[in-house]
């Protein structure tokens, strides 16, 4: 499972409210990943990390923030909290290897949180 | 950014093989074909990836199709357990990100 863990797993919040969603790994991997995941969507990429403090947007940033001060811990912040932003939210990290003529990452995902904005 | 198609959802009877298509008619050259695959109230779990080449492995076999523009996920025997929703996935414009579709949702029946 490449020793990912999310905290916390269920959260159920108001809107208005800043919400920390915070993703850790042991295994010193470079690249970390915040996606969220909902019904009709799949997954969808908000924020990467490429080092610490080395963050760029994906997909759906808006309303979002992310912080990377240690290898390990990947932080994702919903400033203010709006009910369009009730998902489950997947942290993934990078292993990259390769072969042939190509270069590629295997994504490991945490188990999730499921985030409620009411 | 390579755009892949699958079905929406397939069936299979427990024990039987399964085929899983895939269509990347815009990959790029470089681009690797992989494969995801989410159990029900879980996180994408890795199933397997490829380039040219057809690839085993214990969980699946991978079909590349010779001109890449389409791909098969093979499970060799099917158990009830292979229930999940399956990706097939490529690299998106933002980096190293995966860019994941809808998937296909396999169900299998006993």
């Amino acid at each position: 499972d490449a020793g990912i863990t999310q905290s916390p797993r269920h959260k159920v919040t108001e809107t208005g409210t800043p919400v920390t969603l915070r993703c850790h790994q042991t295994e010193n991997h470079r690249y970390m990943y915040w996606y969220r995941q909902d019904p009709g969507h799949g997954l969808r990429l908000i924020h990467y990390s490429y080092g610490v403090k080395d963050t760029d947007k994906g997909e759906v940033s808006d309303g979002y923030s992310v912080s990377r001060s240690k290898t390990e811990d990947f932080l994702l912040t919903l400033e203010s909290a709006t009910s369009s932003q009730t998902s489950v939210y997947f942290c993934a990290i990078s292993v990259f290897g390769g072969g042939g003529t190509g270069f590629t990452d295997t994504q490991y995902f945490g188990p999730g949180t499921r985030l409620t904005v009411l | 950014d390579a755009k892949t198609t699958q079905p929406n959802s397939m069936e299979s009877n427990e024990e039987e093989p399964v085929h899983l298509p895939c269509n990347h008619s815009t990959i790029s050259g470089t681009d690797y074909i992989h494969w995801y695959r989410q159990l029900p109230s879980q996180g994408p779990e890795y199933v397997i990836h490829g380039l040219t080449s057809n690839v085993n492995n214990r969980m699946a076999s991978l079909a590349i199709a010779e001109d890449r523009k389409s791909s098969t996920l093979i499970l060799h025997r099917a158990t009830l357990r292979d229930a999940a929703v399956y990706y097939c996935v490529s690299n998106s414009n933002s980096g190293y990100a995966l860019n994941f579709g809808k998937g296909t949702s396999l169900l299998v029946t006993p």
